[in-house]
């Protein structure tokens, strides 16, 4: 079983909808999270941390479920641009391993 | 210009030829990581080094070295590449917070084909 696993997708929808995606973990000792934006095998880019209360930068929402050992992105009015793969991101207590989900493709389209 | 280089971008070789993939970052980071990426597996940790002289393994270590011998540099060696070696390779880097808490700036890549 892989350490961090994402719904590779791909959610396909229309300009001004609402997308929201899962990544989960196995590992509990899984300290901090992330989410990062790929553009069609560019290098990946920081989109936001996840922190434990939940956050918001914009159009998009992260949330922490630790009990349940999940994270969650969501993306309100999507815009064309928001297309991309997003990649979900885990480091651990006490190791400076990083874990990377294998990413959830959006499309947003017009 | 804070940025992540690596060269080459692009490199076809053949099986057992040695080969380095360098990595260079302006931003003093202390933390840099190489990762190679394949479809439906996504990034992959390969080896990560926290400071000069200090590495450690990632998840898929088999078949590559590293050293740190500067703060700014990181190359990849691959001694005898294989077909399996074939991937898209990111060098990344970033401040040492703790436990890897830090922004990861990568490269643009390596796209390599061992044929």
């Amino acid at each position: 079983r892989k350490e961090v696993e994402q719904d590779p997708g791909p959610f396909n929808v229309p300009e001004g909808a609402t997308v929201a995606f899962n990544c989960t973990y196995s590992n509990s000792a899984s300290q901090s999270f992330f989410w990062y934006r790929q553009d069609c095998r560019k290098e990946p880019k920081l989109l936001m941390s996840v922190y434990s209360s939940g956050n918001e930068d914009g159009r998009f929402t992260a949330q922490l479920n630790r009990a349940s050992q999940y994270i969650s992105l969501l993306i309100r009015d999507s815009k064309l641009s928001d297309s991309a793969t997003y990649l979900c991101v885990v480091t651990y207590t006490n190791d400076y391993k990083l874990s990377f989900g294998a990413g959830t493709t959006v499309t947003v389209r017009a | 210009e804070a940025q992540v280089t690596q060269n080459p971008r692009y490199l076809i070789t053949v099986t057992g030829k040695k080969l380095t993939v360098t990595c260079s970052q302006n931003m003093n980071h202390e933390y840099m990581s190489w990762y190679r990426q394949d479809p439906g597996l996504g990034l992959r940790q390969i080896y990560y080094s926290m400071n000069v002289e200090v590495t450690d393994k990632g998840d898929v270590p088999e078949g590559y070295k590293v050293s740190r011998k500067e703060k700014r540099n990181f190359p990849l060696i691959l001694e005898s590449p294989s077909p399996n070696q074939t991937s898209l390779y990111f060098c990344a880097s970033s401040p040492l917070v703790t436990s890897g808490e830090g922004e990861q700036f990568f490269g643009p890549g390596t796209r390599l084909t061992v044929l």
